[in-house]
């Protein structure tokens, strides 16, 4: 069966500090992959995806970047964290095939101060 | 204004009662889903809908594409029903992408 994992599972790091948050999905193949950000008080944003190793999309302008070095491996990183990252990420991982069929990992919740 | 968006934002209900949470979208779309985040933040889904009507024990989904219009109905509500509720849409010709709304916490008071 097919599994997500997020760690860490929470994180509190100061104003510019790096930030490395790392997704590993097991139990299949080619996923397409996906990294989300819930702030505080807001809904659910996605922030970058990715269809195969070093093939990212980015959704929105931001201090954040994402990287995928190997197939089931999804990283989501920042040289600086800014106050506005704080919030809660979660990867998420569907198959080509079925491409709506969307599932969630645990998430990490990030706090910057 | 969101693409997405649920009504209404906060519940609270007594357990048994029969409970409706809407959502209408302005977009487009390929597919609907219903998300279920617990107070930990881990998020499950219940349900994904392209028309018509799905049920899973108590829930129920139903979605009016005409109306772009969804609703998720709990019957006889529980107290271990209390999370937070997300519909979240795929857009039509992008692919696994959701846009999601800003979800409905629903408390169900024994």
């Amino acid at each position: 069966s097919q599994t997500i994992h997020q760690w860490p599972a929470t994180l509190v790091q100061p104003v510019g500090s790096p930030l490395s948050l790392e997704c590993t999905v097991e139990g299949t193949s080619n996923p397409n992959l996906y990294w989300y950000r819930q702030a505080a008080g807001r809904g659910l944003q996605l922030l970058f995806y990715s269809v195969g190793i070093g093939q990212i999309s980015s959704e929105v302008p931001q201090n954040l970047s994402a990287s995928r070095p190997q197939d089931r491996q999804f990283i989501l990183s920042s040289k600086k964290l800014l106050l506005s990252d704080s919030g809660f990420y979660l990867c998420a991982w569907s198959v080509p095939e079925r491409i709506y069929e969307q599932y969630f990992g645990p998430g990490t919740r990030l706090t910057v101060t | 204004k969101n693409e997405v968006e649920q009504s209404p934002q906060n519940l609270t209900a007594q357990e048994g009662e029969f409970i409706t949470i809407n959502c209408s979208y302005s977009v487009g779309i390929s597919a609907l889903h219903w998300l279920q985040q617990h107070p930990g933040g881990g998020i499950v889904s219940l349900f994904m809908l392209s028309s018509g009507k799905k049920k899973h024990g108590r829930l129920i989904a139903t979605i009016n594409i005409q109306e772009k219009h969804s609703s998720l109905h709990i019957t006889a509500s529980h107290p271990r029903d209390s999370a937070v509720y997300i519909c979240a849409v795929n857009r039509y010709n992008q692919g696994g992408k959701l846009i999601f709304g800003q979800g409905t916490e629903l408390s169900v008071k024994p």
